[in-house]
């Protein structure tokens, strides 16, 4: 168990209204991602931290904000939700200790769903 | 071409047979390479990891690594019940981030 948790793991809201979905780690990782899973795309990148209060974009960032103001938790914010949206969340994490090592342990996920 | 390929489709395989997965990618200097499993409505779970060419084995799992033919593969052996899941292919690609592919589902027949 990497300890890592993400809340809320099941979430219904409607197209419009902002979004955050928490994640939280219990050791000193130094890098976190947000991906989102869906058929027929597999897991993208929308956003990953390199430290505290430094992120920057993957590949489906657009929509989508992320914010890390402390080594545990990396936030992930839909300003305001679509359907298009709808998917499920997985956060990772991956350099324990500040390591050179590369492998991602995954979160247990969000579904999200935007009506 | 896609950066990380898993083109078969569903594997279904009876119990105690090997079961074989490939993943192609398409950058030459990739380094580091991962498998996950992930069972349905689940997280994806790390079950191997190579860096090196050649074979690397955990258990019922082995890892081969051909950097000159750009491909990864998986092998299962002795498989269970418990193994039938989606397997995801991962290469690293700069600043610690991971290209996955679509991921190939096994399922292991008793």
């Amino acid at each position: 168990d990497a300890g890592i948790t993400q809340s809320p793991r099941h979430k219904v809201t409607e197209t419009g209204t902002p979004v955050t979905l928490r994640c939280h780690q219990t050791e000193n990782h130094r890098y976190m991602y947000w991906y989102r899973q869906d058929p027929g795309h597999g897991l993208r990148l929308i956003h990953y931290s390199y430290g505290v209060k430094d992120t920057d974009k993957g590949e489906v960032s657009d929509g989508y904000s992320v914010s890390r103001s402390k080594t545990e938790d990396f936030l992930l914010t839909l300003e305001s939700a679509t359907s298009s949206q709808t998917s499920v969340y997985f956060c990772a994490i991956s350099g324990l200790d500040g390591a050179t090592s590369y492998e991602q342990y995954f979160g247990p996920g969000t579904r999200l769903t935007v009506t | 071409q896609k950066e990380v390929e898993q083109n078969s489709g569903p594997l279904s395989v009876p119990e105690g047979a090997i079961a074989s997965l490939n993943c192609t990618y398409s950058d030459r200097g990739s380094q580091s390479f991962f498998w996950y499993r992930q069972y349905s409505g689940k997280s994806p779970e790390l079950i191997m990891f190579i860096y090196s060419n050649g074979d690397k084995e955990d258990g019922r799992f082995t890892a081969q690594l051909n950097k000159a033919s750009q491909y990864v593969s998986l092998l299962i052996r002795d498989s269970q019940p418990s193994d039938s899941a989606t397997y995801l292919c991962a290469v690293m690609r700069g600043n610690n981030r991971l290209a996955f592919g679509k991921g190939n589902q096994v399922v292991v027949i008793p």
